[in-house]
């Protein structure tokens, strides 16, 4: 099992241009997550996805937006890249939907530099 | 509001030191807490969680931590320190539907 895998692993933007960051896990999880981390801020959630079908905001949705494309893929989009967005975006994803506690499991990341 | 602090924003220690690491919560009701490492320029794994009972818990990679309902904690903790050890530690406690609120981490680097 390859776990969670996300691409790409590195990208530089412009301000203004738009982007999809690619999210997939094959532990037949329900629900995925998005992250980013900021120094000295820890993670942040972003949006999240309960179970396949929904899709839902975390505490910083500005900006971005996602789509839960089947059970395996989770998508996060910047329409139109700001300096502020500049990050490691970090995709996680759980077995059960809705139980707290329930162990998340990391991908490598993404580090994102908009310009 | 939940919130998680983390006071060290930095911590160096000598190979074969023992080493603790701090962690303060604000929670209306009995957490579920977590500790994650990050290797350099890898995802987070998960060391340990706890839930209920038993507040002393042991994880991986020789780690364990104690939760302190009175003091608002839950310290992480290694008897004796390794060079593998070197990484970034956060702290974090969920939230309804599964969502978790980290704190903002910290730096551990490991002297020989």
């Amino acid at each position: 099992n390859a776990g969670v895998t996300q691409t790409p692993k590195f990208q530089v933007l412009k301000t203004g241009q738009s982007m999809t960051l690619q999210c997939a896990q094959d532990m037949n999880h329900n629900s995925m997550y998005w992250y980013r981390q900021d120094p000295g801020m820890g993670l942040r959630l972003i949006y999240y996805s309960a179970s396949e079908g929904t899709t839902d905001k975390g505490e910083v949705p500005n900006g971005y937006n996602v789509s839960r494309l089947n059970k395996r893929e989770f998508s996060l989009r910047l329409e139109s890249a700001a300096p502020s967005q500049t990050s490691v975006y970090f995709c996680a994803s759980s077995e059960i939907s809705g139980f707290e506690g329930e162990t998340q499991y990391f991908g490598p990341g993404t580090r994102l530099l908009v310009l | 509001a939940q919130s998680v602090t983390q006071p060290d924003i930095h911590i160096t220690v000598s190979e074969g030191a023992s080493l603790e690491l701090r962690c303060n919560y604000s929670y209306g009701a009995t957490p579920y807490l977590f500790w994650y490492v990050q290797s350099p320029g890898q995802g987070l794994q998960l060391l340990l969680k706890y839930f209920s009972g038993d507040t002393l818990v042991q994880g991986i990679k020789g780690f364990e931590a104690e939760f302190k309902r009175s003091q608002s904690s839950f310290n992480l903790r290694k008897p004796s320190v390794h060079w593998s050890d070197a990484a970034e530690y956060f702290c974090a406690v969920v939230k309804a539907g599964n969502k978790l609120t980290f704190g903002g981490g910290t730096r551990v680097l490991v002297k020989p």
